[in-house]
């Protein structure tokens, strides 16, 4: 019963470096998320899916890319790491509103250092 | 723009007390409200989901409340324990945003025995 699961837990970075994070999910839902959460901000989204091959711009896009190639997994690029990118970031999946419901499920996140 | 606001943003109480954590949100066309725990250092879990339709869930020792015309929402723990300290986030999806959650900033209760 894996849920929504997210590699790596931790990263540290160095500045100017690339990595991705993964994201996937076995429940079988069309909507997938991306969200950062800074200390004592509520989570800001950054890029979602509504199916694979689609793919849109949250409130926080800059510095970031996705790709959706399967309903399972959605990772999430980040090409040229900056300090103001030292968040933890959590991947969610939901079903759509015409799927039945919209209840979302979210990873344990990772936790990631750019210095 | 969907704003989410919740007070108090810190709570501290002895265990035993009922509680009652508010939800506010600016636009009330939301398709539902959903209402999240998260532990220190972990992912957010599901605590309940209220749709737009309904007035009230419940789950165990929680209740939590729905009034779209205020735009507000209340979560309420009955008889608090230790167990139940966390930070309490609640989250809305308009209906014209499918599937969009919109977070406000969270409660951070601390139960003492």
């Amino acid at each position: 019963n894996a849920g929504v699961t997210q590699t790596p837990k931790f990263r540290i970075l160095k500045i100017g470096q690339s990595m991705t994070l993964q994201c996937t999910q076995d429940m079988n839902h069309n909507y997938m998320y991306w969200y950062r959460q800074d200390p004592g901000m509520g989570l800001k989204l950054i890029y979602y899916s509504v199916g694979a091959g689609i793919t849109d711009k949250g409130e926080v896009p800059n510095g970031y890319n996705v790709s959706r190639s399967t309903t399972e997994d959605f990772p999430l690029r980040l090409e040229l790491a900056a300090p103001s990118q030292t968040s933890v970031y959590f991947c969610a999946s939901s079903y759509s509103i015409s799927l039945g419901g919209t209840e979302a499920f979210f990873g344990q996140g990772t936790r990631l250092t750019v210095v | 723009k969907q704003e989410v606001t919740q007070i108090p943003a810190a709570l501290s109480v002895p265990e035993g007390e009922n509680l009652v954590l508010n939800c506010s949100f600016t636009d009330s066309a939301i398709y539902n409200l959903q209402w999240f725990r998260q532990d220190p250092g972990k992912g957010l879990t599901s605590l309940l989901l209220i749709q737009s339709s309904q007035r009230e869930q419940t789950s165990g020792r929680l209740n939590a409340s729905l009034d779209k015309s205020s735009g507000r929402s209340t979560l309420y723990i009955a008889a608090s324990q230790p167990g139940d300290s966390a930070t309490y986030l609640c989250a809305v999806i308009r209906g014209s945003t499918l599937g969009r959650l919109y977070f406000g900033r969270g409660t951070q209760l601390t139960v003492w025995p």
